[in-house]
C-alpha cells in the first residue's frame, strides 16, 4: 500500500530552525509537496521537488532523497506565524497526490 | 497567482437537506479539479476527482450517489451533499490544476466550505 510517515507534533522556539521529516513508500514517484495549513483554512502550496537535493526559498527549504524515500522541510528564523500544520504529499505513477497525516508544529516564545 | 474560490465558506444546515458548495477557478481555466473532505485533526482525504465534461472519479468509500460532482465548465464544479448527516458535517475543500501547464505540479487550493449539519 501507499504512506506516508511524518511526525504528529513538534514544538520550537521563535527565532530557531526546525525541520519536519517525511518518508514515504508510493506506487511510484512524480514529485513531493509541502503545504502549510492554518487552523481553519485550506493549504496553501510551500515546495516542490522532483530531483535530489535542496530547494531553498527564503526562509523555507525543502530537501529530497528519493532513493530513500525522504523529504523534509525545514524553516528558519522560526515566527509565531509560522504555528501550522505542515502536509507532506505525493504524486504517484497515476499523478495522484497521496497525503500525509501532517505535522502540526507549535511555536513558543 | 491562480485563485480558487469556493461558496459557500460555511453553511449550516438540517439532517436529511442538500447542500451545494461551488468550486471555480478564478483566472485559469481547469479540466480537473479535486473535492476532499478534512476532518478535525485529519489530514486531507481526497473524495472524487472532477473532469470537465465527463463524469467524476470517485475514491472508494465515498458514495457517489450522495456526494454528486458536476464539473460543466472549465471553471466551475459543484459538490452536492444529498440528504446530509451530521457524520457528514467536515471541512470540504477544493482544488483545481490550471489547464494551462500541463502536467504542473501545482493545484490550487479553493479556501474551503465548513458543512455543519444539525
Amino acid at each position: 500500500g501507499q504512506n506516508i510517515d511524518q511526525p504528529t507534533e513538534m514544538t520550537a522556539t521563535e527565532g530557531a530552525i526546525v525541520q519536519i521529516n517525511c518518508t514515504y513508500q508510493t506506487s511510484g514517484f512524480n514529485g513531493l509537496f509541502w503545504y502549510q495549513q492554518h487552523a481553519g483554512e485550506a493549504p496553501t502550496f510551500l515546495s516542490y521537488n522532483v530531483l535530489d537535493g535542496l530547494e531553498e526559498k527564503g526562509r523555507f527549504s525543502s530537501f529530497l532523497s528519493r532513493s530513500k524515500g525522504y523529504s523534509y522541510l525545514l524553516l528558519k528564523e522560526l515566527q509565531m506565524k509560522d504555528s501550522a500544520s505542515y502536509l507532506c504529499a505525493v504524486r504517484d505513477s497515476n499523478y495522484q497526490l497521496i497525503w500525509g497525516a501532517g505535522t502540526k508544529l507549535i511555536i513558543k516564545p | 497567482g491562480a485563485v480558487v474560490s469556493q461558496h459557500p465558506s460555511w453553511v449550516i444546515c438540517k439532517s436529511g437537506t442538500s447542500v451545494k458548495i461551488e468550486c471555480r477557478s478564478l483566472d485559469f481555466q481547469a479540466t480537473t479539479m479535486f473535492w476532499y473532505r478534512q476532518f478535525p485533526k485529519q489530514s486531507l482525504m481526497l473524495m472524487a476527482t472532477s473532469n470537465e465534461g465527463s463524469k467524476a472519479t470517485y475514491e472508494q468509500g465515498v458514495e457517489k450517489d450522495k456526494f454528486l460532482i458536476n464539473h460543466a465548465s472549465l471553471t466551475l464544479s459543484t459538490l452536492t451533499v444529498t440528504s446530509a448527516h451530521p457524520e457528514d458535517s467536515s471541512f470540504y475543500i477544493c482544488s483545481a490544476r490550471d489547464v494551462g501547464q500541463g502536467d504542473s505540479y501545482e493545484q490550487y487550493f479553493g479556501p474551503g466550505t465548513r458543512l455543519t449539519v444539525t
